[in-house]
């Protein structure tokens, strides 16, 4: 059975602090792993990484995947309010239409 | 751009009361999926539909049924909704998985069984 896992379960920081959260995994056929941020409503794709050591960065934020040691993380630096949110982490599709095997999520909140 | 709609946004049943949850998305994409969201739980994937007239259970399908009714739409239906199905459920598309592909969702229908 897959298992994605993610730590902390919740954080709370202080704007401009810089964060870094954590998802490990056990997965078979691994093709990818993908963040979402999800604030009130439906998920919203931030990353999808496929190769070890690789960043990939979108403003504040970036994040990379260690297929040797299984983990990937998500780091934010500079926070601000907006950026409170539950991020998530899945074990991408692996063919076919199986979906995603998500973890339980990283509660953000980050103080004024 | 629409993305993926879902509607009701919010509902409460009576347990043991039936319901459709109605799903649309308008990227022609072939892969269409429910999930389940619970508080400390994450998303969990109830049924997927690879293409139109397939459909396939997930990791939570007891008490659920589904209905691919065309390339767009994806239905889920709770036939005797139970205090257990209280949930936000998620609908979302994809096109078949590939090394770039990412799932679109829609924005939930929060449902309270009492």
């Amino acid at each position: 059975e897959d298992k994605v896992v993610q730590s902390p379960l919740s954080l709370v920081v202080h704007e401009g602090d810089t964060v870094t959260l954590n998802c490990s995994y056990e997965v078979t056929n691994f093709r990818s792993l993908l963040w979402y941020k999800q604030e009130k409503k439906a998920p919203t794709f931030l990353f999808m990484l496929t190769s070890s050591g690789i960043e990939k960065k979108s403003g504040r934020l970036s994040s990379i995947l260690d297929k040797k040691e299984l983990f990937s993380i998500l780091n934010i630096t500079a926070t601000q309010t907006g950026d409170s949110a539950v991020y998530l982490c899945a074990r991408g599709g692996r063919g076919g239409a199986d979906g995603l095997t998500f973890g339980k999520g990283t509660h953000l909140i980050i103080q004024p | 751009n629409a993305g993926v709609t879902q509607t009701p946004k919010f509902q409460v049943l009576k347990t043991g009361q039936s319901m459709t949850l109605q799903c649309a998305q308008d990227m022609n994409h072939n892969s269409m999926y429910w999930y389940r969201q619970d508080p400390g739980m994450g998303l969990r994937l109830i049924y997927y539909s690879a293409s139109e007239g397939t459909t396939d259970k997930g990791e939570v399908p007891n008490g659920y049924n589904v209905s691919r009714l065309n390339k767009r739409e994806f239905s889920l239906r709770l036939e005797s909704a139970a205090p257990s199905q209280t949930s936000v459920y998620f609908c979302a598309s994809s096109e078949p998985w590939t090394v770039n592909t990412e799932a679109f969702f829609g924005q939930g229908t929060r449902l309270t069984v009492v």
